[in-house]
């Protein structure tokens, strides 16, 4: 089982549409999680942090809940601009040491 | 000027050349990373740095060796390359301490082992 799973997308989605992406995570030991967005053959740019009581940017909001070791992000509104990658990454303690470890990651279109 | 560079942007070299991918930053951050990706994969870690006299593997370090030179250098060598170590290469640094401590990535090399 790979350590963070993400939809294996894509997303197709129309301007304006509301989108949710999942994740999920093995290491229940796991410290700190985040959603990193990817442009094509771009550096990964951190989109938010992911706290325990939620947290929110803007048309962003993202989710975490431990006990189902499940992260979550909605982007409400979608913009073409948001046409992207999304990584999940969560910092857990595992055979390397303290680590990040990433998700495959989850491509969104969004279209005209 | 970015925090994080790396360079060269992109290399094409042939098997069993010897090459080094090179990473600077400015952020003055103790821990440097060296990432792989390839298509439909997440960022998968090679080696890692916590600080100039610390070096650790990464969950696939075989075929690779890296030198922290100092707290802002942090190279990467491939030994002997071969084709399947094409890729999109990154390095990335954190920032020790940083409660919720996050990446920040160079802008990426991209390698091509023909």
């Amino acid at each position: 089982r790979k350590e963070v799973e993400q939809d294996p997308g894509p997303f197709n989605v129309p301007e304006g549409a509301t989108v949710a992406f999942n994740c999920t995570y093995s290491n229940s030991a796991s410290q700190s999680f985040f959603w990193y967005r990817q442009d094509c053959r771009k550096e990964p740019k951190l989109l938010m942090s992911v706290y325990s009581s939620g947290n929110e940017d803007g048309r962003f909001t993202a989710q975490l809940n431990r006990a189902s070791q499940y992260i979550s992000l909605l982007i409400r509104d979608s913009k073409l601009s948001d046409s992207a990658t999304y990584l999940c990454v969560v910092n857990m303690r595992d055979n390397y040491g303290q680590n990040f470890v990433f998700g495959p990651g989850t491509r969104l279109s969004v279209l005209p | 000027d970015a925090d994080v560079t790396q360079t060269p942007r992109n290399r094409i070299t042939k098997t069993g050349k010897r090459i080094m991918l090179e990473c600077s930053q400015t952020k003055g951050h103790d821990r440097m990373y060296w990432y792989r990706q390839d298509p439909g994969l997440g960022l998968r870690l090679i080696y890692y740095s916590f600080d100039v006299k610390d070096i650790n593997k990464g969950e696939i370090s075989d075929g690779y060796s890296v030198s922290r030179q100092a707290q802002a250098k942090f190279s990467l060598s491939l030994e002997s390359a071969i084709p399947n170590q094409t890729a999109l290469y990154f390095c990335a640094t954190s920032e020790l301490g940083d409660p919720n401590e996050k990446l920040f990535f160079g802008s990426g090399t991209q390698l091509s082992v023909l």
